[in-house]
């Protein structure tokens, strides 16, 4: 029943680890997202897909690397993990184009010691 | 760069009051949208309000649009302690990179 749902909902590391956040929609949206929130609630896109194909890529370090196998899943890697990815990762996804009106998931706490 | 400003910060209200946020941006939009976001989840789309509309209503949520001031407000009406959480503006940008641009939002407390 969950419409966009992400794994781990908790995720605590070394740095200079490599982990993975996975996210799937069920909604049959055509885009997909990952945003970072930081500690003062501040919330950035980071990338999105449209129908697998990458649109937006912002200045995010080349250590993140977003997959879609398939318009209804939209993984983040991350290598080499340091302090400073300490977040709040959300998926998210919307129907048609960016600027659509966005579903999210709740969140994955990612925690780099 | 940020686009969106929400003010105040912080506001604190009695059950049954109105709550009143304003957000404020700086470049041209197609649309605004406000989200809410309680404590450890993730946001819920509340409201979307189109560049050529000027007030939009959905059950006790009032939103209004001046884009000659780029500035937006969020009217909660006889709020609840259930509408306790923190909102965010966050605007449809045009032209180039289109996308959803995120205020820093407005933690809102309803006091029993």
């Amino acid at each position: 029943d969950t419409a966009v749902s992400q794994t781990p909902k908790y995720l605590v590391t070394q740095m200079g680890n490599d982990k993975s956040i996975k996210c799937e929609q069920n909604l049959g949206h055509d885009t997909m997202y990952w945003y970072k929130q930081d500690s003062k609630k501040f919330l950035k896109i980071m990338f999105s897909y449209n129908n697998k194909e990458l649109i937006i890529n912002e200045t995010v370090p080349n250590r993140f690397s977003p997959k879609s196998p398939d318009k209804a899943h939209l993984n983040l890697h991350i290598n080499s993990l340091e302090l400073g990815d300490s977040a709040v990762y959300f998926c998210a996804s919307s129907r048609g184009g960016n600027t659509d009106t966005q579903y999210f998931g709740p969140g994955t706490r990612l925690t780099v010691l | 760069s940020q686009q969106g400003e929400e003010d105040p910060q912080a506001l604190s209200i009695q059950e049954g009051e109105n709550a009143t946020m304003n957000c404020s941006y700086k470049t041209s939009i197609n649309n605004l949208q406000w989200y809410r976001q309680n404590s450890g989840r993730g946001l819920v789309h509340l409201i979307l309000i189109r560049s050529n509309e000027r007030e939009k209503h959905s059950g006790r949520l009032r939103v209004t649009l001046d884009t000659s001031k780029k500035s937006s407000s969020l009217l909660i009406t006889a709020s609840r302690a259930a509408d306790t959480a923190s909102y965010f503006c966050a605007t449809g940008t045009q032209g180039g990179s289109e996308k959803l641009v995120f205020g820093k939002g407005t933690k809102l407390t309803v006091n029993p």
